[in-house]
């Protein structure tokens, strides 16, 4: 079983639809989850960044964490067609603590197209 | 504010040569991560560096090396390239060793070995 599982879509929406995004995790250690914006050939950009359980809202966007299920959800509404990129999820275990820090686990990525 | 900056944008290599790639943090950052993100497999982990020093390492072979210079850029070599080290490189930069959580990217380089 993978470490971190994300359905590589692709995802398709019309414009103005609410998209809900999904990552599931084997590891339960893993405490701080983002959300990356990844567009075509282009580096990934930081859209959220989650501490434990619970919800985080910025704008449009809300990143959901369920740690009893192992579950992440990221979840963008009124959708735009420059929403169409590759969402990416990724997790780590923990802060600063020496050596074996900071090696964020990505999922694979769902890739979303927005249609006007 | 300039974001992390990368060169070359493309590289193209033949099998078993070198190639070297670098990074120039976000102003301020001290920290350096290098990911690669190959078809099909995601952002894979490389290397970490802060103040100059390697922090930690990805699954990856030794021909995998870098370093952090005093200015807290960075650069990555990749010896005796094999053909399916062909993949986008992708630097990124946080602010300090305590900030790894949040990280952001440079637009990558393109190596492709043929």
């Amino acid at each position: 079983q993978k470490e971190v599982e994300q359905d590589p879509g692709p995802l398709s929406v019309p414009e103005g639809a609410i998209v809900s995004l999904n990552c599931t995790y084997s590891n339960s250690a893993f405490q701080y989850f983002m959300w990356y914006r990844q567009y075509s050939r282009k580096g990934p950009e930081l859209l959220m960044y989650t501490y434990s359980s619970g919800n985080k809202e910025d704008g449009r966007f809300t990143a959901q964490v369920d740690k009893s299920s192992k579950y992440i959800s990221l979840f963008i509404r009124d959708s735009q067609p420059s929403d169409s990129a590759t969402y990416l999820c990724a997790m780590s275990v923990d802060t600063y603590s020496g050596a074996g820090s900071y090696q964020l686990t990505f999922g694979k990525g769902t890739k979303l197209s927005v249609i006007p | 504010e300039a974001g992390v900056t990368q060169s070359p944008t493309h590289l193209i290599k033949t099998r078993g040569q070198q190639a070297t790639l670098r990074c120039s943090p976000i102003s301020g950052h001290t920290s350096v991560y290098w990911y690669q993100q190959a078809l099909g497999l995601g952002l894979q982990f490389l290397l970490w560096y802060d103040e100059g020093e390697e922090r930690n390492r990805g699954n990856f072979p030794p021909r995998f090396s870098g370093r952090q210079f005093p200015n807290y850029s960075s650069e990555l070599n990749v010896n005796a390239l094999e053909l399916e080290d062909s993949a986008l490189y992708l630097c990124a930069s946080s602010l300090d060793s305590y900030s790894g959580n949040t990280i952001y990217f440079g637009e990558g380089s393109w190596l492709t070995v043929v």
